[in-house]
């Protein structure tokens, strides 16, 4: 593993299906999120986690829970699925360390999840 | 609110020069960030501004201004691999991203 990886890469749900997106990472980040990208939106924060034990809202956790068991694993559940979720989702981390760098997200390459 | 604009598509020519802009509105501020993205792919961390002036780092240069809230990333040199969107995203007072819905660059011979 380096960097962050996402599982799975591509998923198609039935609604009311209960899913799970897994991401994990080996940089010993603190901080970890996860973001959703639709067409013509920016990337909209759905829920993060300033270190191992801690989680927070976002702009849009609606429909969505997020665990932080460990430093390294970073899961986002949509617990009854809709149309509407169908998106591509990102999970990032970052370096809370308080300098600059820790502002600079890496990103997991995504899952694209289609709700029908 | 918070807002940052960008413009949706940019088309330029291999060798050429490109400046993609970006203005934000946002409570406090933090710093302004550049990403590339390419199709399919994850965004990719470009440069950060904190304070006005340029910073230049390669081919890539990235302006800001604060009392404009207006930033541009300037592309030389232009190569095919530079065609993909460019992100720009603002932090604000609580250490939170904004980001545009991105620029779609298309390079062309």
């Amino acid at each position: 593993i380096a960097g962050i990886t996402q599982a799975p890469t591509s998923q198609i749900l039935a609604a009311g299906r209960r899913m799970t997106l897994r991401c994990t990472q080996d940089m010993r980040h603190n901080a970890m999120y996860w973001y959703r990208q639709d067409l013509g939106l920016g990337l909209r924060l759905i829920h993060y986690s300033n270190t191992a034990g801690t989680t927070g809202k976002g702009e849009v956790p609606d429909g969505y829970s997020v665990s932080r068991a460990n430093t390294d694993d970073f899961p986002l559940t949509l617990a009854s699925a809709v149309p509407s979720q169908t998106s591509v989702y990102f999970c990032a981390s970052s370096d809370s360390s308080g300098s600059f760098g820790a502002n600079v997200l890496t990103f997991g390459a995504g899952s694209r999840l289609t709700v029908l | 609110g918070q807002n940052i604009d960008q413009p949706t598509e940019m088309t330029a020519t291999e060798g050429a020069i490109v400046q993609i802009n970006c203005t934000y509105q946002t409570s406090g501020f933090n710093g302004l960030f550049w990403y590339q993205q390419h199709a399919g792919e994850a965004p990719t961390f470009l440069s950060y501004n904190v304070l006005d002036g340029l910073e230049e780092k390669g081919r890539f240069s990235s302006f800001l201004s604060r009392s404009k809230g207006y930033s541009y990333l300037l592309l030389k040199e232009l190569q095919m691999k530079d065609s993909a969107s460019y992100l720009c995203a603002a932090m604000d007072s609580n250490y939170q991203l904004i980001w545009g819905a991105g620029t779609k660059l298309i390079i062309k011979p």
